[in-house]
C-alpha cells in the first residue's frame, strides 16, 4: 500500500534554512512529487513540484535523489510567517492515487 | 476571479440525514477533487473528476457521491451521515492532472 511519511512536528528560528524530508518508498515510474503550505482554517496553497533531481522556485527548493524514494523540501531563511503545516502529495492522478502525508507543523521562532 | 469557492463552510447533521456539499470554480478547469482531512491523517482523496460528466473514485469513496454535471461544478453527496464522516471537506481544482491544485476555504461537517 502506498505510503507517504514525514515528521509530525519541526522547530526553527528566523533566519534559519529550513529541510523537511518526505519519505515515499512505493512511488510509482509517473508519479509527481508535489509539497503544499496550509494555515488553520485554510485550504492547502501550492509550494513547488517535482520529478527528480532539484527544482527551484522563488520561494523554496525541492531535492530528490535518483531512487525518488524520499524528497526533501528546503525553505531558505524562513521567518514568522512561514508557520504553517507542510504536506507532501505523491501520486498521478491518471492512474487514481494522490497520496498526502500526514503533514509537519513547523513552528518558527523569533 | 474568485478561484474555488465551497458551500456551506460550517454544517451539522444528525446520523442518518443528507446533504449536498458545492465546490464551484471560474478558472476553466477541467480536473477537480474532493478530499477529506481528519487530524493527524492528511488529505484524503474521496472522488475526483477529469471532466464535465465524468467522475471517479479515490481512497476513500464508501458513503459519498458526487456529480458533475456542469465544468464549474463539482457536487459532494451524503446520502445517510455517520458520525465517521465528521471532517473537513476540501475541494481542489486543476488543470490538468499534473498542475497544482487550487483549493478552496474547506467545509466544516458534525455528524451528531
Amino acid at each position: 500500500l502506498a505510503k507517504t511519511t514525514q515528521p509530525i512536528s519541526m522547530d526553527s528560528y528566523e533566519g534559519q534554512e529550513v529541510n523537511i524530508t518526505c519519505s515515499h518508498n512505493n512511488i510509482a515510474t509517473n508519479d509527481y512529487i508535489t509539497w503544499y503550505q496550509q494555515f488553520p482554517s485554510q485550504g492547502p496553497r501550492f509550494i513547488i513540484q517535482g520529478y527528480k533531481t532539484k527544482v527551484t522556485n522563488e520561494v523554496a527548493s525541492l531535492f530528490i535523489p535518483a531512487d525518488r524514494k524520499s524528497s526533501t523540501l528546503s525553505l531558505p531563511r524562513v521567518s514568522l510567517s512561514d508557520t504553517a503545516v507542510y504536506y507532501c502529495l505523491v501520486g498521478d492522478i491518471a492512474r487514481g492515487k494522490l497520496i498526502f502525508g500526514q503533514g509537519t507543523e513547523l513552528s518558527v521562532k523569533p | 476571479n474568485a478561484g474555488v469557492t465551497q458551500t456551506p463552510k460550517f454544517r451539522v447533521l444528525k446520523t442518518g440525514q443528507s446533504m449536498t456539499l458545492l465546490c464551484a470554480q471560474d478558472m476553466n478547469h477541467e480536473y477537480m477533487y474532493w478530499y477529506r482531512q481528519d487530524p493527524g491523517m492528511g488529505l484524503r482523496l474521496i472522488h475526483y473528476s477529469v471532466g464535465e460528466g465524468t467522475t471517479a473514485k479515490g481512497e476513500v469513496p464508501d458513503g459519498y457521491n458526487v456529480s458533475r454535471l456542469k465544468k464549474q461544478n463539482f457536487l459532494l453527496g451524503l446520502e445517510s451521515a455517520a458520525p465517521s464522516q465528521t471532517s473537513v471537506y476540501f475541494c481542489a481544482s486543476s488543470y490538468a492532472g499534473k498542475d497544482t491544485q487550487y483549493f478552496g476555504p474547506g467545509t466544516r461537517l458534525t455528524v451528531l
